[in-house]
């Protein structure tokens, strides 16, 4: 078992629809991320929650929501999703935001029909 | 805004051969670079975190070098195996740790 849970591993929904990305981190870290990851383009920083503030929104559209109710879990609300917006979303953890290594949870393979 | 490009792309190599993969940076003001291994369908494992103020990092058969002066860090990996294929990732941070990624290099040794 990794440090660092994405559930669920694979998700298919409708451009309509609504549902949740869940990740939790048993390492005791302090900062927590969203990444996505498209076919052939570099991973994307989303957002980024130091002691469950959110001190980065890199530009995201509103149809994703994350929320972190404490620094163990972090999630990701997806809502009126584009098909543009398949790609594998990744979580990961370190124990600060200066000079510690990330770690990374398995991801969500998300496609949208 | 920081820029990250991993050169090559792709790298094929038979067993046991010492292999070098090249990543460069644009913005040279950062606490650290690191370098990480992702396997087909799965997240990003962490392989190197190289402090600023230090040259080098070394962990077994790998070790990673940064030249903050000219934008540069390398992976070495001796004597590889056919363990060793997978995507190859360098990561500098824009800003404490908001890591920018460079693409990636895939790699592969064959038996």
């Amino acid at each position: 078992e990794t440090g660092v849970t994405q559930t669920p591993r694979h998700l298919v929904m409708g451009m309509t629809n609504k549902k949740s990305l869940k990740c939790e981190q048993h390492l005791g870290h302090n900062a927590m991320y969203w990444y996505k990851q498209s076919a052939k383009k570099p991973l994307e920083l989303m957002f980024v929650y130091s002691l469950e503030e959110r001190v980065e929104n890199n530009s995201v559209p509103s149809r994703f929501s994350p929320e972190c109710p404490n620094s163990s879990h972090l999630f990701l609300h997806l809502h009126t999703l584009q098909p543009e917006d398949s790609a594998l979303y990744l979580c990961a953890s370190s124990y600060n935001l200066y000079n510690s290594p990330l770690h990374f949870g398995n991801g969500t393979r998300l496609t949208v029909t | 805004k920081q820029e990250v490009t991993q050169i090559p792309a792709a790298l094929s190599v038979p067993e046991g051969e010492n292999l070098v993969l090249n990543c460069s940076f644009t913005d040279s003001a950062i606490y650290n670079l690191q370098w990480f291994r992702q396997d087909p369908g799965k997240g990003l494992t962490s392989l190197l975190l190289i402090q600023s103020s230090q040259r080098e990092q070394t962990s077994g058969r790998l070790n990673a070098s940064l030249d903050k002066s000219s934008g540069r860090s390398t992976l070495y990996i001796a004597a590889s195996q056919p363990g060793d294929s997978a995507t190859y990732l360098c990561a500098a941070p824009h800003a404490g740790n908001m890591l920018t990624f460079g693409g990636g290099t895939r790699l592969m040794v064959k038996p």
